[in-house]
């Protein structure tokens, strides 16, 4: 049975602060790994694909991969109020693409 | 590109009635994905077409659910002799490409059974 783990939250941050947004999957041999934003009562928003080790960057948000590790992180600097959100970390669980999903980490920004 | 639509955005049926939801994928997109999602947990996988072919079923897909993707546009997802555990979010997400990569969110539908 292929996993995601993530801490549910909630995670608390000031406004301005880097949030820091952890994921773990137990399947070595995943390769595409996914986070969404989830606004509450809203369906799920793709906000960084990342496939290979390493840092990606887009904006305010950074994806970090360590396969080795099987851990995948997403930091959010300059955090907003608007960020609160609940974060959802995806793997691509099958050949045909469907996508495992953690349980989502809560995320507040307070001003 | 008006991203992907679902109708309706919400329905509630009584225990035993059957219910129909549509999805209309972003224009191009060859694979669609169904998911059913429950308060404080993640989405769940159902179901995957490719074009026109259903590819993949989940478990959690029982027998009284049914999902069809005619012509390889549109897609619908019905349940039969609906059930209180049937309430959820069902969410429907397409993608592009030869190989599985992003997949973009519907709105949702949010069935409540009573």
């Amino acid at each position: 049975q292929k996993e995601v783990e993530q801490n549910s939250g909630p995670l608390s941050v000031p406004e301005g602060a880097i949030a820091s947004l952890n994921c773990t999957y137990s399947d070595r041999g995943s390769q595409s790994f996914f986070w969404y934003r989830q606004y509450s009562g809203k369906s799920p928003e793709l906000i960084m694909s990342i496939y290979s080790n390493g840092d990606k960057e887009d904006g305010r948000f950074t994806a970090q991969l360590n396969k080795a590790s099987q851990y995948v992180s997403l930091l959010i600097r300059d955090s907003q109020p608007s960020d609160s959100a609940t974060y959802l970390c995806a793997v691509i669980g099958g050949s045909q693409g469907n996508l495992i999903f953690g349980k989502g980490t809560k995320l507040s920004v307070k001003p | 590109d008006t991203g992907v639509s679902q109708n309706p955005r919400h329905k509630i049926t009584k225990r035993g009635q059957n219910v129909t939801f549509r999805c209309d994928p972003i224009s191009e997109h060859n694979r669609l994905y169904w998911y059913r999602q429950t308060l404080g947990q993640g989405p769940e996988f159902l179901t995957y077409f490719q074009n026109e072919a259903q590819l993949e079923k989940s478990r959690l897909l029982s027998d009284r659910f049914s999902a069809e993707r005619p012509k390889g546009s549109f897609s619908t997802l019905e349940i039969q002799r609906t059930e209180q555990g049937d309430s959820a979010m069902y969410l429907c997400a397409s993608s592009s490409g030869l190989a599985p990569g992003p997949q973009y969110f519907g709105p949702g539908t949010r069935l409540t059974v009573l």
